[in-house]
């Protein structure tokens, strides 16, 4: 199985500054024939499922602010949330998605400094 | 709207069987992989296996097979989650989800989780 790594585990920012989270895989999850990168970002905020926010590494899903912004190629990729916003505050988890079964990093928290 | 409802939270014994169910709604349900997920308390989901409902075509992570049996009902719009014996490390929230267009083992939508908790 691909393991899934995050960083930081958690990190506190000042609303309206930019949030980075790290992601990586233990194999590349580029597929050359397509050159896509198969990772998806998730948000859960406390007593609720994950909701799904972006996949191919940078493709937001329909409905999710533009602050919300992914990058990264290979093994190593970012989560960036450019000014965050109160309602923010959760946990964000990657997931690859490039063989089964599919595996999602253990988590980054998300508070307000 | 798409939905996915899970039925409500468990309390069982071990050794105790038990079947939990998703109900999928505001789409074809018959046309879109369903998956489950478990999610430990602090860690990530973990994928347990999947069901397209319209044959009941069924795969298994390596890791929860032969542990729990994944079924559907497409007359009822229903995908289910079986333990026949359940064990104390079964206590976790279960998620149902469904796979998106774009790519296999990719989740667009989902249920809002069944708590199951095993004690004696």
């Amino acid at each position: 199985d691909i393991v899934m790594t995050q960083s930081p585990d958690s990190l506190a920012v000042s609303l309206g500054e930019r949030a980075t989270i790290n992601c990586k895989s233990s194999q590349s999850v580029l597929y050359s024939s397509n050159n896509k990168n198969y990772i998806a970002w998730y948000q859960q905020k406390p007593g609720q499922p994950p909701k799904f926010l972006i996949y191919w590494a940078s493709t937001r899903e329909s409905g999710v602010p533009d602050r919300f912004s992914g990058s990264g190629s290979g093994t190593d990729f970012t989560l960036t949330i450019s000014s965050l916003q109160a309602e923010d505050v959760a946990v964000y988890y990657c997931q690859q998605y490039y063989s089964s079964p599919a595996t999602f990093g253990p988590g980054t928290k998300v508070e307000i400094k | 709207e798409v939905q996915l409802v899970q039925s409500g939270a468990e309390v069982k014994k071990p050794g105790e069987s038990l079947k939990i169910s998703c109900k999928g709604s505001g789409y074809i349900f018959t046309t879109y992989w369903i998956a489950w997920l478990r999610q430990m308390p602090g860690k990530g989901p973990e994928w347990m296996g999947i069901i397209y409902p319209g044959d009941s075509d069924v795969r298994y992570s390596p890791s929860f097979q032969g542990q729990v049996t994944i079924s559907a009902d497409k007359s009822v719009n229903a995908a289910y989650l079986h333990w026949s014996s359940l064990k104390a490390s079964d206590t976790a929230m279960y998620y149902c989800a469904r796979e998106a267009e774009m790519s296999t083992q990719l989740f667009d939508y989902w249920g809002q989780g069944t708590l199951v908790t095993v004690s004696s």
